[in-house]
């Protein structure tokens, strides 16, 4: 069955750029949109952005201009970038599946996370 | 943006029923969806479309969603169940389209 897998530095200076990569296994990074999904320490979780495989994207207007997310069809991974990160970035950082075929209303798949801490 | 409220936490014995609510304005006429998350590990999801149970949910887990309330319901609480749980919807009118709830502590004694 499909796997995600988050994997990126731990740490992030401020005003720097947060990079994260999230490897798919078992299925095809081309027959699903999928997104970014974070969760702050302590707080609830906040969706970042999707993408599918044609270039198609949208963020969340918290961070649209500072976020990008792309697909890599030949590494089978989706890529997440924050620049001018600030301590507020600081967030367990979750790639999802969205259910089905086109852009599914809810995820039914999702990594384990990858912590990133922006420090000083 | 739509917003979702959760009660902040939760606590419940073993044995007895857990009902987790997620307030939002019309949220009857919203589709809810409800995510498990330990700890550590992915999050899972619990309920969909209201009140469908995805493969290997036990039915222990229920949801229902009226005028003014969603609610997950835990019958025969486990200890297994302690966890996070996040209500969300997608509301195309709504900017950003996929909004969370602010989840619920649940805490089995």
């Amino acid at each position: 069955q499909v796997q995600l897998q988050e994997s990126g530095p731990g740490l992030v200076k401020p005003s720097e750029t947060l990079s994260l990569t999230c490897t798919v296994s078992g299925g095809s990074v081309t027959s699903h949109y999928w997104s970014w999904i974070r969760q702050p320490p302590g707080k609830g979780l906040e969706w970042i952005g999707y993408v599918y495989f044609t270039g198609h994207t949208d963020y969340n207007p918290s961070l649209r201009g500072r976020v990008t997310i792309s697909v890599d069809t030949s590494k089978n991974q989706l890529s997440l970038g924050v620049t001018s990160v600030t301590a507020a970035d600081t967030a367990v950082y979750f790639c999802a599946k969205h259910e089905g075929q086109g852009l599914g209303p809810h995820f039914d798949l999702w990594g384990q996370g990858s912590l990133v801490t922006v420090y000083s | 943006s739509y917003v979702l409220t959760q009660p902040p936490s939760l606590s419940v014995a073993p044995g007895k029923t857990a009902r987790l609510t997620c307030g939002g304005d019309n949220i009857g006429r919203q589709t809810i969806y409800w995510y498990q998350h330990k700890a550590g590990q992915a999050p899972v999801l619990v309920i969909y479309y209201d009140t469908e149970r995805p493969s290997g949910i036990p039915e222990r887990f229920s949801g229902s969603n009226s005028v003014n309330t969603a609610t997950l319901t835990i019958s025969r609480v486990e200890a297994g169940d302690e966890a996070d749980y996040y209500c969300q919807v997608w509301d195309r009118t709504s900017d950003p389209q996929w909004v969370f709830g602010g989840g619920t502590k649940l805490t089995v004694l």
